[in-house]
C-alpha cells in the first residue's frame, strides 16, 4: 500500500498564476478530504468528498478555490488565481469505513 | 457540531519524564478521537485511536490515551520522554471514519536533555 500520494511535494508560483494540486487515494477508501495548514489558522478543512460526492464545501475560503473528484482513485484542488496569502501546506488525506485518516505528506505552496 | 480544545501550545519535559498533552472535545454524538503527530516538514502520522472500544487506547511509540467521557478528555500521556519525541502533536475528533475530521491547535512537544 503506497498510502495517499499527493503531487507536487513543493510548488512555487507567481500571483495570479493558476495552480493544481493533486491526490490519489488509498484504494478501497470512500472518502477524501482536502486540508490546508498555516501557522495562523492551524489545519483547516476545506472540503470533503464521500463516493466521489463533495459533501462539505464550506471551508473553501473563497470563489477561486475549486475541487473535483472525477473517480475514486483522483482528486484535485485548484486555486486561480492564486494569491500570496494562499501559501500553505495542502494536505490530502483518505478513509474508510472501520479504518482511519491516512495523510499523504502534504504539497507546499509558495505564491510570490 | 465538534470542536476540541488542546490546553497549552507548548510543553516542555525533561527526557525521561512524563509527558501529558491534554485534549478536550466537545461533539453533539459519541466521538471518535484520534491523536495525531507531525514532525517538521512532514505529514501527520496516526499515533492513536479511540473508536467506542475500549477507553485506554495504546498507540506507537509508548504512547496512550484515556477516553473520559464524563470529563470529555482524551488526555495523550507517556511514561518517559524521548528526545525523539519532539514534534507537533493534534488532536481530533470525528462523529464517524467518513466524516470531518476537526482538529485542535496542536501542542509543540520539547524535550530537554
Amino acid at each position: 500500500d503506497a498510502g495517499v500520494i499527493q503531487s507536487p511535494r513543493h510548488e512555487v508560483t507567481e500571483m495570479g498564476q493558476e495552480v493544481t494540486l493533486r491526490c490519489k487515494p488509498i484504494s478501497g477508501h470512500n472518502s477524501l478530504f482536502w486540508y490546508r495548514q498555516t501557522m495562523m489558522r492551524g489545519l483547516e478543512l476545506l472540503i470533503y468528498f464521500n463516493n466521489n460526492v463533495p459533501i462539505d464545501d464550506s471551508g473553501m475560503p473563497e470563489d477561486r478555490f475549486s475541487a473535483k473528484m472525477p473517480n475514486a482513485s483522483f482528486s484535485t484542488l485548484k486555486i486561480q488565481p492564486s494569491e500570496p496569502r494562499d501559501s500553505a501546506v495542502y494536505f490530502c488525506a483518505s478513509s474508510g469505513q472501520g479504518v482511519g485518516y491516512t495523510f499523504g505528506s502534504g504539497t507546499r505552496l509558495t505564491v510570490v | 457540531a465538534q470542536s476540541v480544545t488542546q490546553l497549552g501550545s507548548h510543553v516542555s519535559v525533561s527526557e525521561g519524564a512524563l509527558v501529558l498533552l491534554r485534549c478536550n472535545y466537545s461533539s453533539s454524538v459519541p466521538p471518535y478521537l484520534f491523536w495525531y503527530v507531525q514532525y517538521p516538514n512532514q505529514g501527520l502520522q496516526l499515533l492513536l485511536k479511540y473508536t467506542s472500544a475500549a477507553t485506554l487506547v495504546k498507540g506507537i511509540n509508548g504512547f496512550e490515551a484515556e477516553f473520559k467521557k464524563s470529563e470529555t478528555s482524551f488526555h495523550l500521556t507517556k511514561p518517559s520522554a524521548h528526545m525523539s519525541d519532539a514534534a507537533e502533536y493534534f488532536c481530533a475528533v470525528s462523529t464517524g471514519s467518513n466524516y470531518k475530521l476537526t482538529f485542535g491547535k496542536g501542542t509543540l512537544l520539547t524535550v530537554n536533555p
